[in-house]
């Protein structure tokens, strides 16, 4: 089946400070990811959609210039969280499609942000 | 604007007793997924329905698509506390774009106990 790694899973980093998250599809070529957002027993908010060689398309009240997307190969998709801040911290998630998603859509494991 | 109402939020049962969550719409959906997250980890899809009326079973779990696409239950027969989790219905935004993008219910967050 299809598979998503997201790393790292837990990561903690001091305020100011840039942090990098990778999502990767390992077998299948992922036309499009997804970058979430999570709070605590909360739903998924998506962030941002990012297509591979062209700029992510980012949601309502998402600041682009804060979480940088890549999207640089059909495999591969960073999400760099720049000068980060307490309220940064969080639960990030990257999902991966092939197509418009009629195969289904895969899931990593998720990032546990702290900004200390 | 594409909604999923999802229900209940919270649900705290029983070992051995039996539980619906509800996701309901106002819009019609080509497709609705159900989706069961566990602490620290990322969704993990457990079924998709496509068609109205369908009904798909995975062993204790039982769900529904609505014969109007607009809604979808899942049942849980028996709840045991591997259950425990957040249950998120989700479905695919429709749109000029076509993006591919998901819309996701509230979550119920399900926890049974021993």
């Amino acid at each position: 089946g299809a598979v998503v790694s997201q790393h790292p899973s837990r990561v903690i980093c001091k305020s100011g400070t840039s942090v990098k998250i990778e999502c990767r599809s390992l077998d299948f070529q992922a036309t499009t990811m997804f970058w979430y957002r999570q709070f605590p027993k909360k739903s998924l908010m998506l962030m941002a959609t990012s297509n591979e060689g062209s700029k992510a398309t980012y949601e309502q009240g998402v600041e682009k210039d804060k979480f940088l997307i890549n999207h640089a190969s059909l495999t591969l998709s960073t999400l760099t969280v720049t000068s980060a801040h307490p309220e940064d911290s969080s639960f990030y998630i990257c999902s991966a499609i092939r197509g418009q998603g009629l195969y289904g859509y895969t899931f990593g494991s998720g990032t546990r942000l702290t900004v200390v | 604007t594409q909604l999923l109402e999802q229900s209940p939020q919270f649900l705290s049962i029983q070992e051995g007793e039996n539980l619906t969550v509800y996701c309901n719409s106002s819009s019609v959906f080509s497709s609705l997924q159900w989706y069961r997250q566990e602490p620290g980890e990322g969704p993990v899809l457990l079924v998709t329905v496509v068609t109205g009326g369908e009904v798909k079973k995975l062993k204790r779990l039982t769900f529904q698509f609505g014969d109007a696409r607009k809604d979808s239950s899942l049942h849980i027969t028996a709840a045991q506390p591997g259950d425990t989790g957040l249950y998120l219905c989700a479905g695919p935004q429709i749109g000029s774009s076509n993006t591919g993008k998901l819309i996701f219910g509230q979550g119920t967050t399900l926890q049974v106990k021993p």
